[in-house]
Parts: structure tokens; C-alpha cells; sequence
């Protein structure tokens, strides 16, 4: 079945950049997103790639996808002590429309 | 502007007691879910609907139900409430297979 697995915790520097990574079973993935959950707050979508894209920047954030290797990572450029919060990739697939599978969220910490 | 809202924000309740949690969601949106987030599980979905009349279970469905009976509304019902059954619950709507929008989330503790 899918599977998204994402590691637990990643702390930088204020001012660094951010890398999360995230790997997912399902080749037929058609999106893959990257989602942010402030604390106490649901989640909001950051950004989006299509299967057949390779990398999407948007400002601050640079997703690059990897489908040889299942491997998708968000890459945040000049972390802000308010991205600190957690990431969720997702992925959907067409045997299940409409429907995400999320990984279990990174935690971003970012240190003065 | 559309939104997506939950009530309760805050439940606490008695183990064998039946709760119900709202959603309600002003985009017209067809596809409504139910998720529950725990640590180290990050979202699992509970259960989802295409459209009204339509159910349908999710990974973690045992003990909940979900009716919808407008397009607006997907009430979350614990039948009988379990110790397992605290977490944070989500709920979330979307018109395509693209974004999906969250609600604020209502905690929920069994005692």
C-alpha cells in the first residue's frame, strides 16, 4: 500500500536553510505536497508539485522531486524563526481520489 | 469569505459516552474528511465523503461514523467513546484532487 515517511525533527539556525526531506512507495503519485501546521492551528497548504515536474521554487521554498528514488524535499532559504512549525508531505495517487496520504510531519525548530 | 469550521474547539468526555463533532464548510465543496492526529502517526484518515449521501471508511474508521446529509456539514460520531479515541481531530474539504482546506481542529480527551 502507500506509504510517506518523513524524518521526526530538524533544527537549524535562524538565517540557515532548511532541508526536509520526505520518501513515498507509490509510483503513480500524481501531487506531492508540502504541508504547515503552526501550533494549536490546522494545516495550510505551502506548495505543490505535479509528478512530472522536477523542482518548483515559489519565493523562499524550493521543492525538488526525485521519482526515480521516490524522494521529494522542501528546501526553505533563509529560515525565520516563524517557519518554525511542522511539515507534512502528502502525496495523492489516482486509485484514490481526492483522498492524501501525509507522512507523520517533520519538526522544524529554529534557533535565534 | 469561505472557511471551514469545528465545534467543539475543546471536548472532554467519559469513556462509553457516545460525542458528536461538527464540521461545517462554506465553499460548496463536494469532497469533505476526517482525520485524527497523534504523535509519531502524523494524519490518519477516519472517514471521507464524495458528496452528500456519500460515505465512505478511511485507515482508523473502527468506532466512528460520519453522515452527510448536506453538502455544507460532515458530523464525526464517536459511538461510544474509548481512552484510544484522544487526539486531535481534523477535519478538511476540497473540490478537486488538488488542496485540501483545514478546520482548526477540536481536541478531544477520553477520561
Amino acid at each position: 500500500g502507500e506509504d510517506v515517511e518523513q524524518s521526526l525533527f530538524l533544527s537549524v539556525r535562524e538565517g540557515d536553510s532548511s532541508v526536509i526531506n520526505c520518501t513515498y512507495t507509490d509510483s503513480s503519485s500524481t501531487y506531492l505536497y508540502w504541508y504547515k501546521q503552526e501550533p494549536g492551528a490546522g494545516l495550510q497548504l505551502l506548495t505543490y508539485i505535479f509528478s512530472n515536474m522536477d523542482m518548483k521554487q515559489d519565493q523562499r521554498l524550493t521543492v525538488l522531486l526525485n521519482k526515480k528514488d521516490k524522494h521529494l524535499s522542501l528546501r526553505i532559504a533563509d529560515t525565520q524563526t516563524g517557519d518554525s512549525a511542522i511539515y507534512f508531505c502528502a502525496e495523492s495517487t489516482p486509485s484514490n481520489t481526492g483522498k492524501l496520504i501525509f507522512g507523520q510531519g517533520t519538526t522544524l525548530q529554529v534557533k535565534p | 469569505d469561505a472557511e471551514i469550521t469545528q465545534s467543539p474547539r475543546h471536548k472532554i468526555t467519559e469513556t462509553g459516552r457516545q460525542v458528536t463533532l461538527a464540521c461545517h464548510q462554506t465553499w460548496n465543496h463536494n469532497n469533505m474528511f476526517w482525520y485524527r492526529q497523534d504523535l509519531g502517526h502524523g494524519l490518519r484518515l477516519i472517514h471521507y465523503s464524495y458528496g452528500v449521501q456519500d460515505t465512505n471508511k478511511g485507515e482508523v474508521s473502527d468506532g466512528y461514523s460520519v453522515s452527510r446529509s448536506n453538502t455544507e456539514d460532515l458530523p464525526l460520531t464517536l459511538e461510544s467513546a474509548a481512552s484510544s479515541q484522544t487526539s486531535v481531530y481534523f477535519c478538511a474539504s476540497s473540490e478537486s484532487s488538488n488542496e485540501q482546506f483545514f478546520g482548526p481542529g477540536t481536541r478531544l480527551t477520553v477520561l
